[in-house]
């Protein structure tokens, strides 16, 4: 089935650092939706984007619907320990809006 | 509090055994739905449900069965079926009409022996 582009696929940074991730699709989205797992548990809805150029933050988190509607990113600014996980885009095709498409998700790993 | 709840959390079966995973919410939630998890495969969609009594096939429903008698709960049955059915097993529910804003429940891990 469809997929989104997530990019990158894992990321090990330092306490404090910045980090960005990434995702595109091939085809025009009205909704994206950001998600961060841990492990063994359910994904947990961080930010949810319903307009291109859209910029919505939650806390030291902030991510953007882009202007051509086929992608999106997630920042995450002085990063902790506790932002640990899998972080998963997901999207709502435009002209499918009855399904959900996920990206393969990006893992992040923060040294202390 | 309003949430998802999935159990069991961990489940172990017997090849040619079929299992049930329950999923019950108290969100008043219309819409449920079953993903299956597999590393490097993010999250794939098994079947959803949009209204009591009522539920559609998603990309990977076969081996699976599902029902929705109440608005709470949306069991999903692994049956034999299944040729692969070892896997992280989520739930979810929205309250939109359409697949956005969805929660999840905390996850179910079935391994087969």
């Amino acid at each position: 089935g469809q997929q989104l582009n997530q990019s990158p696929q894992s990321m090990f940074i330092q306490e404090g650092e910045d980090v960005s991730m990434n995702c595109t699709s091939s085809s025009i989205f009205n909704t994206w939706l950001w998600y961060k797992q841990e492990p063994g548990e359910g994904p947990v809805l961080l930010i949810a984007l319903y307009k291109a150029g859209e910029l919505t933050s939650n806390g030291r988190l902030t991510a953007q619907f882009g202007i051509t509607r086929k992608d999106s990113f997630l920042n995450i600014s002085a990063s902790i320990p506790s932002d640990v996980g899998i972080y998963f885009c997901a999207g709502q095709d435009a002209g499918n809006n009855r399904k959900l498409i996920w990206g393969l998700g990006t893992s992040l790993a923060v040294n202390p | 509090d309003g949430g998802i709840t999935q159990s069991p959390k961990y489940l172990f079966r017997k090849e040619g055994q079929n299992v049930t995973l329950s999923c019950e919410q108290n969100l008043n939630h219309d819409a449920m739905y079953w993903y299956r998890q597999d590393p490097g495969q993010g999250l794939r969609l098994i079947y959803y449900s949009q209204i009591v009594n009522d539920f559609q096939k998603g990309d990977i429903a076969e081996g699976y069965s599902v029902s929705r008698e109440k608005k709470e709960s949306f069991p999903l049955t692994v049956t034999s079926a299944q040729k692969n059915p070892t896997a992280f097993y989520l739930c979810a529910s929205t309250a939109y009409g359409t697949m956005k804003e969805l929660f999840f429940g905390e996850g179910s891990r079935l391994t087969v022996l």
